[in-house]
């Protein structure tokens, strides 16, 4: 069964810091997979997918992302924090063919420190 | 334009009560979905419809009826409520292929005194 991991459930960096979101999918088949942010009392905005082709994936706001098959990984990252980056981050893998649904990890807080 | 409305975006209501949520999508979507966001922030889903029909039925208490007038609409009727209903419920859209991105709503967050 399709699963997600995400470790760490608050990371804390400085503002101008590299940002370094972790996560690990478990899946029987090549995934699809992606990067969701939800700030406070909001819905989710997708931040970037990967599907096939490239496995570093670009995003909105700077964010990049990985696909490491051999680790199965998908860590998100950003060269340089900013405080307008503190959020909840979900990673999820999509589980089914036609009407799919998501798997979402448990959610990693992101604190930015001034 | 919103793509994805939610409605009402919070509600507060007592134990036993019967309560709905309204979703629509200006998406040109064929599928939607709900899902539940418990207090610890743990996304789990609970439905999918594709045009209109049931697809996804993630063991929800049968309590909790959906129901899909048209594509671009999906509500969350919920009968007896019970304080473990307390959570906030997103309402999602996408196409109907697993490589398309989920588009949601900004939740509707539900109180039960």
């Amino acid at each position: 069964a399709q699963s997600v991991t995400q470790l760490g459930s608050h990371v804390s960096v400085s503002e101008g810091a590299l940002v370094l979101l972790r996560c690990n999918y478990s899946s029987s088949v090549p995934p699809y997979l992606f990067w969701y942010v939800q700030y406070p009392n909001q819905g989710l905005q997708l931040l970037l997918k990967y599907t096939t082709g490239a496995t570093l994936v670009k995003g909105i706001n700077g964010f990049e992302a990985e696909f490491k098959k051999s680790e199965t990984s998908f860590h998100l990252t950003k060269p340089s924090a900013h405080m307008s980056d503190a959020a909840e981050y979900f990673c999820a893998v999509s589980v089914g063919d036609s009407s799919y649904k998501l798997i979402f990890g448990s959610g990693t807080r992101l604190l930015v420190r001034p | 334009d919103t793509a994805v409305s939610q409605t009402p975006k919070y509600l507060v209501t007592q134990m036993g009560n019967d309560k709905s949520i309204k979703c629509e999508q200006n998406l040109g979507h064929d599928t939607m979905y709900w899902y539940k966001q418990d207090s610890k922030k743990f996304l789990k889903i609970m439905f999918s419809y594709n045009n209109k029909e049931l697809i996804i039925n993630e063991t929800v208490p049968n309590r909790f009826s959906p129901k899909s007038p048209d594509k671009a609409h999906l509500n969350l009727h919920i009968n007896s409520l019970e304080l473990g209903d307390s959570a906030v419920y997103f309402c999602a859209s996408s196409g109907q292929y697993s490589n398309q991105p989920q588009h949601f709503g900004d939740g509707t967050r539900l109180s039960i005194l």
